[in-house]
């Protein structure tokens, strides 16, 4: 079955700042790549997400990108602001269906002021 | 996005009865719906699927008389935690696939249980 590995666990940056997390999966199969953001005691958020008939996609301060190849898809914040701090988890999948979503072991990344 | 409401947010009970969480898709219809568990500072457990006019799929090590899913309709499934026992205590949360071209998974807002 798919593994992804997401890293680091934990991320801290100033204010201003831009973020990078990392993901890499093992099923070359998989085809869809969301990124998601959870805030403390909440569901987590579909913030963006990246399928393999492509390589990046952007969305104002927040990028992904897609090495199919490599196995590995990453995560980008720029400009980083203290309300971007959650728990931030990818995840992979072959066929879109939520029950095949493996999730990464999250980050949590913490935005100083 | 889409929405998906999940109702309680929180809920404290005793031990030995039963708690009952909503998970509802607001603006799309869904045929399956998916149940988690999330420990603190731990990824997202899959704990089952539910399935619209069908019996739910457990993953493995679930129990399935614990953990009871209904599939009410296209907009509604619920999970009861029945006889619930402290190490029920958890965060449990719904999803439900905006289906289509490109299908997409939405969250709801989860549900802390804590079981005295």
């Amino acid at each position: 079955g798919e593994n992804v590995e997401q890293h680091p666990s934990t991320l801290s940056v100033q204010e201003g700042d831009s973020a990078v997390i990392k993901c890499t999966y093992s099923d070359s199969a998989s085809n869809y790549f969301p990124w998601y953001k959870q805030e403390l005691g909440k569901g987590p958020q579909l913030i963006i997400d990246i399928r393999s008939n492509v390589g990046e996609k952007k969305d104002q301060r927040i990028a992904v990108t897609l090495n199919k190849t490599a196995k590995h898809f990453s995560l980008h914040i720029t400009e980083t602001q203290p309300e971007d701090s959650a728990v931030y988890f990818c995840a992979a999948t072959y066929n879109n269906a939520g029950n095949m979503l493996t999730f990464g072991g999250g980050t949590r990344l913490m935005v100083k002021p | 996005g889409a929405v998906v409401s999940q109702h309680p947010s929180r809920v404290i009970c005793k031990s030995g009865t039963s708690v009952k969480i909503e998970c509802r898709s607001l603006d799309f219809q869904a045929t399956t719906m998916f149940w988690y568990r999330q420990f603190p500072k731990q990824s997202l457990m899959l704990m089952a699927t539910s399935n619209e006019g069908s019996k739910a799929t457990y993953e493995q090590g679930v129990e399935k008389d614990k953990f009871l899913i209904n599939h009410a309709s296209l907009t509604l499934s619920t999970l009861t935690v029945t006889s619930a026992h402290p190490e029920d205590s958890s965060f449990y949360i719904c999803s439900a696939p905006q289906t289509g071209a490109n299908e997409k998974l939405f969250f709801g807002s989860g549900t802390q249980l804590s079981v005295l």
